[in-house]
């Protein structure tokens, strides 16, 4: 099983800011089978990037991601009120499908 | 636009069966791949498995001997059973379509339902 593993636990930041957040795992993937999701409280997550660098469709251009064989990351270039969230990276190269344990982004 | 919507019970008892029901509508069943995924309290993400349109399927090792997933497309629907349930199964249940084939993302996903194990 590949194993996510995402840094930080929770990033403190104010709008506007830029966000980085990453992904690490515990052997190669694919750069065509790695995704990053969005969660809002109370919502079920939302696909923000697939194929590692395509963004889902509606997605803002603000959100962009990037890596490639173990070491993944998902830049919010200016953060805005509605992307303080939960995010989490998801391997789907290989059974079983794995998600990171997920990256908090809250207000600082 | 497609449209995912969980149902079933919210309190299943320790060693029971947990049965989920995810309606599709809005467009059809096609040739996509249908999947369970679940998040635990203070927990991340954790991927059930899926079903094909061929109804096929593939399932996460560490819950494999205990889940099935199906597919009833005349009712445009896709289900999940997760039996001998214990505590460690309560988490919110999602229902979500696969965007292609089997290597695909998630990326239409249903609200979620939550599940609690107690007696």
């Amino acid at each position: 099983e590949i194993v996510l593993t995402q840094s930080p636990g929770t990033l403190s930041l104010s709008p506007g800011e830029r966000a980085t957040l990453s992904c690490r795992a515990s052997q190669s993937v694919s750069t065509s089978y790695f995704a990053w999701y969005q969660q809002r409280p109370g919502q079920a997550p939302r696909l923000l990037v697939y194929g590692t660098s395509n963004r889902a469709t509606g997605i803002a251009d603000r959100f962009n991601g990037g890596g490639s064989g173990t070491d993944f990351t998902l830049t919010i270039s200016r953060l805005e009120p509605e992307d303080f969230a939960v995010y989490y990276c998801q391997q789907y190269g290989a059974s079983p499908r794995t998600f990171g344990q997920g990256t908090k982004v809250e207000i600082k | 636009q497609m449209q995912l919507q969980e149902s079933g019970p919210g309190l299943v008892k320790p060693s029971d069966t947990l049965s989920l029901t995810c309606t599709v509508s809005g467009g059809s069943l096609g040739t996509y791949y249908w999947g369970w995924i679940r998040l635990p309290p203070g927990k991340g993400l954790e991927w059930i498995g899926y079903v094909s349109y061929t109804g096929s399927t593939d399932y996460n090792p560490s819950l494999k001997s205990r889940v099935t997933i199906s597919l009833d497309t005349s009712k445009k629907q896709f289900s999940l059973n997760l039996n001998s349930v214990t505590a460690a199964d309560t988490a919110v249940y999602y229902c979500a379509r696969l965007s292609g084939t089997t290597f695909s993302a998630f990326d239409i996903w249903g609200q979620g339902t939550m599940v609690t194990v107690s007696s």
